[in-house]
């Protein structure tokens, strides 16, 4: 079955980075694109970008244009979300998560099918 | 990217029917036909409901539909039940490569 398992909840200071990990099982991981979408306590969904497991090759919102970088290591099929500079309002879950690429018969594109259970950034001095 | 705009809460008897929609720009909704619908319960991840406008994934009922009008998406829920009280957002692709998501949509089950 697919699954997208996170890595742990962080606590950081402001001004500091934090990385959050994706490591995907049940599928081959470079037949996809990971996304990636925070949620802010109370709040709704926000897309920040994409990464294609298979190329590398990424697009980010442009209000994180800068301060977000997305990368994968496709020898143990985990990709990586980070974010520098933070602020307090960086506080949010963190989630990864898949979406098919056209390329690939038979996927769902443009939408997400399967989701991480969500990492928790807590940014306060 | 502005968010796509949703109206804040939508509420419904049992067994009646309820619209959604989800209002953006000719450069997402209206360009393409790329609007996904998610349902989220409280401290639960996002579960994808529709995707390309109106197509159901295995598995979703046959109670949610998707339809699309210019730079304006709709989700309707017939038959509405204590189980679909949940925040529902729309997403688009847009024309920058990139995606957003709607406001958010609360529905409250009467």
């Amino acid at each position: 079955q697919v699954q997208l398992v996170q890595s742990g909840a962080e606590v950081k200071k402001p001004g500091a980075s934090v990385r959050v990990s994706c490591k995907p099982s049940g599928y081959t991981f470079t037949g996809y694109y990971i996304h990636w979408v925070r949620q802010a306590p109370g709040q709704g969904l926000e897309w920040m970008g994409r990464i294609n497991a298979n190329s590398g090759g990424t697009n980010y919102a442009q209000k994180f244009q800068g301060r977000v970088t997305m990368t994968r290591d496709t020898s143990i099929s985990t990709a990586y979300m980070e974010l520098s500079r933070l602020r307090s309002d960086d506080t949010a879950v963190y989630y990864c998560a898949r979406v098919g690429r056209v390329v690939v018969p038979d996927t769902i594109t443009h939408a997400v099918d399967y989701w991480g259970q969500g990492t928790l950034v807590t940014v306060s001095s | 990217q502005s968010a796509l705009t949703q109206p804040a809460s939508v509420s419904g008897s049992p067994g009646q029917s309820i619209t959604i929609s989800c209002t953006g720009t000719s450069s997402d909704v209206g360009a393409y036909k790329y609007v996904s619908w998610y349902q989220q319960h409280p401290g639960k991840a996002p579960k994808l409901m529709i995707y390309d406008v109106s197509i159901r994934p295995s598995g979703v009922s046959n109670r949610f539909s998707g339809s699309k009008s210019g730079n304006t998406a709709s989700l309707t829920i017939s038959g509405l039940q204590a189980e679909d009280e949940a925040d529902y957002y729309c997403s688009s692709y847009t024309s920058s490569s990139t995606y957003v998501f709607g406001t958010g949509t609360k529905v409250t089950v009467l």
